[in-house]
């Protein structure tokens, strides 16, 4: 079944970086996009970015412009979320989800969902 | 970015019917489009909606998605004490190209 498997939890200092992993498996890597999404400690679904399992093109959230990059490893199958001049504010959890884009075939619109989360990431900066 | 409104709890007792509506829309937001998740404290989200009121495989049919005017709202019928969870609608905005989640909404099954 499919499996987004992200790495375990990181402390950082403030001003460092970090680059957290989403291994995926069970479908094809390149017909799907990733999803980052943040939760800050008792608040709600932040959304980061996303990035083309197939391209690699990439949107970010205006909030997260300029100090965050998604890559992707396609022989590996794993995506990264990387975020630098990182503050105490940062200290959340952040999962990546697989983005499904599907077409709303009386319209001709495509819409987007996420239908598989990972594992999330803690990340505390201190 | 913009978050979408949502009631900050709702609660009800077992067997009662829940609703969790979610509005704010925009009009570059595909708001037909509209997905829902369910949250349990400490785990990852997990799909339960979708294209507005699809339900993925495994999803029990109590749960079911709707739209009405300027409102999508996520229906859950007798609830269960197992479904005590935060619900997050959310939704791509063309306009934008982001997705734009609710503020969330805490179930208490009483």
């Amino acid at each position: 079944q499919v499996q987004l498997m992200q790495s375990g939890p990181e402390m950082k200092k403030p001003g460092a970086s970090v680059k957290v992993s989403c291994e995926t498996s069970g479908y094809p890597f390149t017909s799907a996009g990733i999803t980052w999404v943040r939760q800050d400690p008792g608040q709600g679904l932040e959304w980061v970015g996303w990035i083309s399992g197939y391209s690699g093109n990439t949107n970010y959230g205006q909030k997260f412009q300029g100090r965050v990059s998604l890559t992707i490893d396609t022989p590996t199958s794993t995506a990264y979320m990387e975020l630098w001049g990182l503050r105490p504010d940062d200290t959340a959890t952040y999962y990546c989800a697989r983005r499904i884009r599907a077409v709303d075939g009386r319209r001709g619109i495509y819409y987007y969902y996420m239908d598989v989360w990972g594992t999330g990431t803690t990340v505390i900066v201190s | 970015q913009s978050v979408l409104t949502q009631p900050p709890s709702v609660s009800a007792a077992p067997g009662q019917k829940v609703t969790i509506t979610c509005s704010g829309f925009t009009s570059n937001v595909g708001s037909d489009f509209i997905s829902w998740y369910q949250q349990f404290p400490g785990t990852s989200p997990k799909l339960l909606i979708y294209d507005g009121n699809k339900r993925p495989s495994g999803i029990p049919g109590r749960f079911s998605g709707s739209m009405s005017g300027a409102a999508a709202t996520l229906t859950i019928a007798g609830v269960q004490t197992g479904d005590e969870a935060d619900y997050y609608c959310g939704v791509w905005d063309y306009g934008l190209s982001l997705y734009v989640f609710g503020s969330g909404a805490r179930v208490t099954v009483l």
